[in-house]
């Protein structure tokens, strides 16, 4: 089955600096990189993800970069703003039947003013 | 507009109870799963769903059992609850489809079990 190794588990920068956090997965099938952000006592949501034929993916301050050759993939945040603090899960889906997702152990981020 | 409804927010159980916990989307979507959240180990799967009836094991299948009677409702069981299942419990839905699609997911349950 796939493997998702993340890094690092916490993470604390200060307001309007970047954030990057790292994955990387076992299975060479997999083509489908989502990220998701979980909040203090609230539900896993997914803030953007990467198919395997591109290699970058930009939606605002967050972007996730691709790198199927070495099997990893990032998620980067500029200008990290206190409500950016967050749990954030990076997952890939290996192979198999129902597209079931291989998630990382989760980096915690805290953005401090 | 709450498209992933687990039953329970919060439950405490004793051990040896059997233990259901019921999760319900209103999305048509074909699968359906379940995870569990633990500090420093991330969501892993314990059950998934691909279609009504059908039911694969995840990572971590011991001690679990699911079902799926309608496609809207899968339903996850501990046999006979023990301290070791004390955890968060987060059901997920998706569509079929390639390329993968991501989840929805429900809110969650923690269960505590004593």
């Amino acid at each position: 089955g796939e493997n998702v190794e993340q890094h690092p588990s916490t993470l604390s920068v200060q307001e309007g600096d970047s954030a990057v956090i790292k994955c990387t997965y076992s299975d060479s099938a997999s083509n489908y990189f989502p990220w998701y952000k979980q909040e203090l006592g609230k539900r896993p949501q997914l803030i953007i993800d990467i198919r395997s034929n591109v290699g970058e993916k930009k939606d605002q301050r967050i972007a996730v970069t691709l790198n199927k050759t070495a099997k990893h993939f990032s998620l980067h945040i500029t200008e990290t703003q206190p409500e950016d603090s967050a749990v954030y899960f990076c997952a890939a889906p290996g192979t198999g039947t129902a597209s079931k997702l291989t998630f990382g152990t989760g980096t915690r981020l805290q953005v401090t003013l | 507009d709450v498209k992933v409804t687990q039953s329970s927010r919060y439950l405490v159980k004793r051990t040896g109870e059997k233990v259901f916990l019921e999760c319900v989307q209103d999305m048509d979507h074909e699968n359906m799963f379940w995870y569990r959240q633990d500090p420093g180990l991330g969501l892993r799967l314990i059950y998934f769903s691909y279609d009504v009836k059908m039911k694969e094991k995840g990572d971590i299948p011991e001690g679990y059992s699911v079902s799926r009677e309608k496609k809207e409702r899968f339903s996850l069981i501990l046999e006979s609850a023990s301290t070791n299942q004390t955890s968060m419990y987060l059901c997920a839905s998706s569509p079929i489809g390639f390329p993968n699609y991501g989840y929805t997911f429900g809110s969650g349950t923690r269960l505590t079990v004593v």
